[in-house]
């Protein structure tokens, strides 16, 4: 059974940094991309990154372009969000999901998620 | 910010047929995929593609696209199937992930 399982969340203060993992199983790990999701309390998903399946790509979203950075360990089957620079907007509920190779982005498997606070 | 739009929310009489919609340019060229979050929980995908559904997921959920709309239909609504409905697809122009905002289904 495929799982994912985040960790590193945690409560910061603004311009400091925290690095997320997302631990996978039961797939093959480098036949999939895998995307970071974040849910602010009380609001709707915001899309943050994609890591293509071999690592050949990376994107950001416009908010944390430049501050995060994704990346992935073949040997580990893990997938790390380094979030530098952090600010309160940055709080909320991230979560890993894989990516189903379709092409058009379906998310197939999520995480439980977890949680970052940004707060002085 | 959300490149896919949806209504903020939608309600159903339990037992009869919902559709949740979503447009945008990209649904032009790529399928939306669909997710189904409550209170608390991590979102769960429940149809993909033209129209396919994960294991476990109940037939009564099915999709459809027309253009730039993409369409989450229910039919014969349950109460457990109340919740914030999200859409998903690849962004033509950049290549990252365009999320809907979500609609929040009422079952009445």
């Amino acid at each position: 059974q495929v799982h994912l399982v985040e960790s590193g969340g945690g409560v910061v203060q603004p311009g400091t940094s925290l690095r997320l993992s997302c631990a996978t199983s039961g797939y093959i790990f480098g036949n999939h991309g895998l995307h970071w999701v974040r849910q602010a309390p009380g609001k709707g998903l915001e899309w943050v990154s994609l890591i293509w399946y071999d690592g050949s790509r990376k994107y950001y979203a416009e908010p944390v372009k430049g501050r995060f950075t994704i990346s992935r360990d073949e040997s580990e089957k893990a997938v790390y969000l380094q979030m530098d620079d952090l600010r309160v907007e940055d709080t909320a509920m991230y979560y890993c999901a894989r990516d189903d190779s379709s092409g058009y982005y379906g998310l197939d498997v999520w995480g439980q998620g977890t949680t970052v606070t940004v707060s002085s | 910010s959300s490149e896919l739009t949806q209504d903020p929310a939608v309600s159903v009489a339990l037992g009869q047929t919902v559709r949740i919609t979503c447009q945008g340019d990209s649904l032009r060229t790529y399928f939306a995929s669909w997710y189904q979050q409550k209170p608390g929980q991590a979102p769960v995908l429940v149809v993909y593609g033209a129209d396919n559904r994960p294991s476990g997921i109940p037939a009564r959920f099915s999709a459809s696209k027309s253009g730039d709309i993409a369409s989450l239909t229910i039919t014969g609504a349950q109460a457990d199937d109340e919740g914030d409905y999200y859409c998903i697809t690849r962004d033509t122009s950049t290549s990252h992930a365009a999320l809907g905002g979500g609609t929040k289904l009422t079952v009445l």
